[in-house]
């Protein structure tokens, strides 16, 4: 089986660009979330979806927002990027509804941001 | 409000010894556990979990751990540490009954494990 796969995994924008992240997660999982690692703030939570809605949402400004399509897959975007937007997105996916709905990650897309 | 605490920063250990990485946690009502491992550059990959049951929980590459409600704690550990397990180690938590059915995750800020040749 397939895992979660996030592209792309590394690029480089400009502050005041945007940016969209894609998530495809494991076959058959239908929750996935994002996550924001940096060194200082460690693994921050940005989003869980579930069957194309919003379930759960972090404590991120609006600049951040995300989506989920009828096949799962995610996406994320950051609009007017800053300096301190650098960071690692995670991906990750869940079989819902089954045991303790421990998540997948994928590799993550590395962001910098100039 | 959930937390995790990962005490130490980073652990340093003679390759062959046992390895203990620690893991306090906070939650309301009975926790979900788990451990997960970094290696430079990659995601984060799963390597277990305490749901409920028996105390002792083992994992992937010989990874256990050790769930204590009292101390609510929940430490890994391994007997014979190998170099091959240098990497970021992080605790997560979440409630067991968590709001609107969410899977969201606290993770510690995560330990740095040096396994010495």
């Amino acid at each position: 089986k397939a895992g979660v796969t996030q592209t792309p995994r590394y690029l480089i924008k400009t502050r005041g660009q945007q940016v969209t992240l894609s998530c495809s997660p494991i076959s058959g999982h239908r929750s996935v979330s994002w996550y924001q690692q940096t060194p200082g703030q460690g693994l921050q939570f940005l989003f869980e979806y579930f069957s194309e809605t919003q379930r759960n949402k972090g404590n991120f400004p609006g600049r951040f927002s995300g989506r989920q399509f009828s096949n799962s897959r995610s996406e994320m975007n950051v609009s007017t990027l800053e300096l301190g937007d650098s960071a690692l997105y995670l991906c990750a996916s869940s079989a819902y509804g089954q045991g303790a709905g421990e998540l997948f990650f994928g590799e993550g897309s590395r962001l910098t941001v100039l | 409000a959930q937390s995790v605490a990962q005490p130490e920063d980073q652990v340093n250990v003679a390759e062959g010894n046992p390895l203990t990485v620690k893991c306090t946690y906070s939650v309301s009502g009975n926790p979900y556990l788990f451990w997960y491992v970094q290696y430079p550059n990659r995601g984060l990959q799963f390597l277990l979990k305490y749901i409920t049951g028996d105390n002792l929980v083992k994992g992937s590459y010989g990874f256990e751990a050790e769930f204590n409600k009292s101390q609510t704690s929940f430490h890994l550990k391994k007997p014979s540490a190998l170099v091959s397990d240098s990497a970021l180690y992080f605790c997560a938590v979440r409630a067991a009954r968590s709001g609107a059915g969410s899977y969201q995750l606290t993770f510690g800020k995560g330990t740095k494990l040096s396994v010495i040749p």
